[in-house]
């Protein structure tokens, strides 16, 4: 079964600081893949998506996410996070499985931005 | 309107009532989906429908009863639910399954007592 692993469960950051979520995930073919980013008490939100093309991902905010197909990551970047970035943020990837296209998430990583 | 609504965003119930939960859409998309959210885990795939067919059932029990009435509508009839399933049940709706892009509703917080 496809998998997502995001290593990093809760990351703290003061503002300023610079920001990368890690993003692995398992299957070996061709992929979607997306950045969603839950604020509190409000609903997921797309961040960035990659379906194909330049690696390199520009979203919402100032986030940036890079597809490297040999290392099987997608990586989410930020080089100066703001108090308003505190939220979780979840990677998904969409992939074949049992015969039809479906997308699994990772488990989250909450990121904490101390002003 | 980029919205997906869903109603009610609080529900208690408890384990031999019976009801459901809404979802609505404008955006003219044809794949709707129920995921449910446990505290502090990732959203799990519950069901997906394209073209108001059901197209996929992750196996859920079928206590849980899904319906999509038309393209802009999606149910989630509950009945003799058990606490452990009590969670954020989410919906979301995409231009076409395989998750284009998902837009994602504000969630149904539901506790079964």
């Amino acid at each position: 079964a496809q998998s997502v692993s995001q290593h990093n469960h809760h990351v703290i950051l003061s503002e300023a600081a610079s920001l990368e979520l890690g993003c692995n995930y398992s299957y070996g073919g061709t992929v979607n893949l997306f950045w969603y980013v839950q604020y509190p008490g409000q609903h997921l939100q797309l961040l960035l998506k990659y379906f194909s093309g330049d690696p390199l991902v520009k979203g919402i905010k100032g986030f940036e996410a890079e597809f490297i197909k040999s290392k099987f990551s997608f990586n989410l970047r930020k080089p100066s996070v703001q108090w308003s970035d505190t939220a979780e943020y979840f990677c998904a990837v969409n992939a074949p499985s049992g015969g039809y296209q479906k997308v699994t998430f990772g488990t989250g990583t909450k990121l904490q931005v101390i002003p | 309107d980029t919205e997906v609504t869903q109603t009610p965003k609080h529900l208690v119930m408890g384990m031999t009532n019976k009801k459901s939960l809404k979802c609505e859409q404008h955006m003219g998309h044809r794949a709707m989906y129920w995921y449910k959210q446990k505290a502090k885990k990732p959203p799990e795939l519950m069901f997906v429908y394209s073209y108001e067919k059901l197209s996929i059932n992750e196996s859920v029990p079928s206590r849980f009863s899904p319906e999509c009435p038309n393209s802009s509508l999606l149910n989630l009839h509950l009945h003799a639910l058990q606490p452990e399933d009590s969670a954020l049940y989410l919906c979301a709706s995409s231009q076409q399954q395989g998750f284009t892009e998902a837009f994602f509703g504000q969630g149904t917080r539901l506790t079964v007592v």
